[in-house]
């Protein structure tokens, strides 16, 4: 079956503007994950979800990152006022339910000039 | 609060030669332990993971790890590897009651022939 997807694959974008970053879990996961991956560095959580609701947000850095799960699969990771230290690799992962293997989006690499 | 230490940032090694990349981590909680591999360009893929029983785990591509708790460390072996195992290596470990999981800063594997 199909894998979790993430789109765009590429964003660039000038500082101060706002950027969505979509993600389409795979059928049937109820948990799903944000993780950012800077350059060099392991992917560093931002929030995770179960069904609709955000069960762990501890992860984002500030209030200019938000994210939503509105039906309980496809997310959308939303950063206002883009700053260049926001550039990263954004990965999408979901799971069955929470704590079970999570599976891996190729990722959405963002890069604010 | 979770950590993982990968103790080496890059392995070379010859084809048909074993590799070893260590793993160690901190945690107040019980965990579970995973492995996953990167590519280039390609997205995170899980290779192996520790969720209890036996401490040896056997994964894809020939790949094995042990848990040692006295110890808090999840090293992974191979005892061959090809020029096709190079490639960047991540450990990470979650809670047993937590989705989210909190990775090291990786190894890049090089084989070379």
């Amino acid at each position: 079956g199909a894998g979790v997807s993430q789109t765009p694959s590429n964003k660039v974008t000038e500082k101060g503007k706002y950027v969505e970053l979509r993600c389409d879990p795979i059928s049937g996961h109820t948990a799903l994950y944000w993780y950012r991956q800077s350059l060099g560095q392991g992917p560093e959580f931002l929030i995770y979800f179960q069904g609709t609701g955000a069960a762990d947000d501890s992860g984002l850095p500030n209030d200019r990152f938000f994210a939503v799960r509105p039906e309980g699969s496809v997310s959308t990771l939303k950063i206002q006022r883009t700053e260049r230290g926001d550039s990263a690799v954004y990965l999408c992962a979901s799971s069955l339910k929470a704590t079970y293997e999570q599976y891996f989006g190729p990722g959405t690499r963002l890069t604010v000039t | 609060a979770q950590s993982v230490t990968q103790l080496d940032s890059q392995v070379p090694v010859f084809e048909e030669a074993p590799v070893e990349l260590r793993c160690n981590y901190s945690s107040s909680v019980s965990v579970y332990l995973f492995w996953y591999v990167q590519y280039p360009n390609q997205g995170l893929q899980l290779l192996l993971k520790y969720l209890s029983g036996s401490t040896l785990v056997k994964g894809i591509n020939g790949f094995e790890a042990e848990f040692n708790k006295s110890q808090t460390s999840f090293h992974l072996r191979k005892p061959s590897v090809h020029i096709s195992d190079t490639a960047e290596y991540f450990c990470a470990v979650s809670s047993t009651n937590a989705g989210k999981s909190t990775f090291g800063d990786g190894t890049t594997l090089t084989v070379k022939p």
